[in-house]
């Protein structure tokens, strides 16, 4: 079975500054996904980036990128010039691909980030 | 464009009732899927459904079920309600036209069962 680990509970970050959370994963399985989710106070979970397995560069998305290592399994997320905005619980999921209908996500725990003015 | 809806909002229950929560997908989104949030075991998968047909099931009890109906709306239902089964459910969204996009998700129903 997969797992997702979040080895930091709660993370803070000054305004403006940069942070990297921290995940790392097992499976057995070559081609997967991984992902970055962000749920505010509203409780409602928003994609912040996807990685392809197969895909060796690091996906970016603005203020938002991924360090992914495949061979280490780790994923970690960088957010540059942090706003107050990206406050948040941060959750990375994991998702196989391929293999009929399994669109299962599996989650980390989560990070807490905090932004601090 | 209109996201995953999942309605109630909100719910209190008693324990021993039973409880059905709704979600209507992304237009075009044909896969279902449900997840329990708790800040103990964080998020748990319940169950995926595509083309009305349970594809996936997590490791809960019998005592949750759900459907998914022609118009690709899903919906879940708990019986006997115990105080453990209080927890945030989401409802996520995916595959569209035979191409899986990533999930998206609703704002969740939370369950307050006493």
């Amino acid at each position: 079975a997969q797992t997702v680990t979040q080895s930091q509970p709660e993370m803070s970050v000054q305004e403006a500054e940069t942070v990297t959370l921290s995940c790392t994963y097992d499976t057995s399985e070559s081609d997967y996904y991984l992902f970055w989710y962000k749920q505010p106070p509203s409780r409602q979970m928003i994609l912040v980036i996807r990685q392809e397995a197969y895909k060796q560069q690091n996906a970016t998305e603005n203020r938002f990128s991924v360090n992914f290592q495949k061979a280490a399994k780790s994923f970690s997320l960088k957010i540059s010039d942090s706003q107050l905005g990206d406050a948040a619980m941060y959750f990375c999921a994991y998702r196989r691909r391929g293999g009929g209908s399994n669109y299962k996500l599996t989650f980390g725990k989560g990070t807490l980030l905090t932004v601090n003015p | 464009k209109a996201g995953v809806t999942q309605t109630p909002r909100y719910l209190i229950k008693t324990r021993g009732q039973q409880v059905t929560l709704s979600c209507s997908p992304i237009s075009g989104h044909r896969s279902v899927s449900w997840y329990q949030q708790t800040p103990g075991q964080g998020l748990q998968f319940l169950f995926e459904y595509f083309s009305e047909t349970q594809r996936n099931k997590g490791n809960f009890p019998g005592r949750f079920s759900g459907r998914q109906f022609s118009n690709s709306r899903s919906e879940m239902n708990v019986s006997t309600l115990e105080l453990g089964d209080s927890a945030l459910y989401l409802c996520a969204s995916s595959l569209k036209e035979g191409v899986w996009t990533e999930a998206f998700f609703g704002q969740g129903t939370r369950l307050t069962v006493v």
